[in-house]
């Protein structure tokens, strides 16, 4: 089965500076790869995804990941953040078997103070 | 825009009470799924449907049911209410595509609390 491993609970950062938010999968098939955005009290926002094609995706709000297929990777990176980031992140995959199931990873929140 | 709604932000029930959760979408969209989110475990699917009347179980469907009689939604049940399914629930829709896989698009949410 495949799972999503997301290590940081929390990035604290500073307005303006960048950030990288890590995400990992394991699977033995081809996998779909999203990045959901949750703002507190709301539901999840697609970001960005891969389905296929060019390994670096861009996503909304200036937001980007690239795919790396060896390390079985999907980090997502901002080069400067603002405090409207403030929100949690969540990795995502979904099986190249025909079923739209996602499979979440548990999620890293990203903390920007001024 | 599209848009999927859920009946209730908050619910506070007893343990024991029969519960209704109830999620619209208004984009056509074929395929719905019931998630619940915990703290430090993120999203676990509950139950997902791909048509009308049609569903199958995701990773946590103990204690749940679900019911989609109509295409635009889908209902979670929670037949008898435990204070551990406390927790916020997410319903998401998605269209059916070629290559099978599409966004899914997620409601507001719902923070049920069991006393």
């Amino acid at each position: 089965a495949q799972s999503v491993t997301q290590l940081d609970s929390q990035v604290p950062v500073f307005e303006e500076a960048p950030v990288e938010l890590r995400c990992n999968y394991s699977s033995s098939v081809s996998v779909y790869l999203f990045w959901y955005v949750q703002y507190p009290n709301q539901g999840l926002q697609l970001l960005l995804k891969y389905l296929s094609g060019s390994t670096l995706v861009k996503g909304i709000n200036g937001f980007e990941a690239e795919f790396n297929k060896s390390q079985t990777s999907f980090h997502l990176r901002k080069p400067s953040v603002h405090i409207s980031d403030t929100a949690e992140y969540f990795c995502a995959v979904s099986l190249d078997t025909g079923f739209q199931k996602l499979v979440f990873g548990t999620g890293t929140r990203l903390l920007v103070s001024p | 825009d599209v848009k999927v709604t859920q009946s209730s932000r908050y619910l506070v029930k007893r343990t024991g009470e029969k519960v209704f959760l109830e999620c619209v979408q208004d984009m056509d969209h074929e395929n719905m799924f019931w998630y619940r989110q915990d703290p430090g475990l993120g999203l676990r699917l509950i139950y997902f449907s791909y048509d009308v009347k049609m569903k199958e179980k995701g990773d946590i469907p103990e204690g749940y049911s679900v019911s989609r009689e109509k295409k635009e939604r889908f209902s979670l049940i929670l037949e008898s209410a435990s204070t551990n399914q406390t927790s916020m629930y997410l319903c998401a829709s998605s269209s059916q595509t070629p290559m099978g896989v599409d966004t899914q698009y997620f409601g507001p949410g719902t923070r049920l609390t069991v006393l």
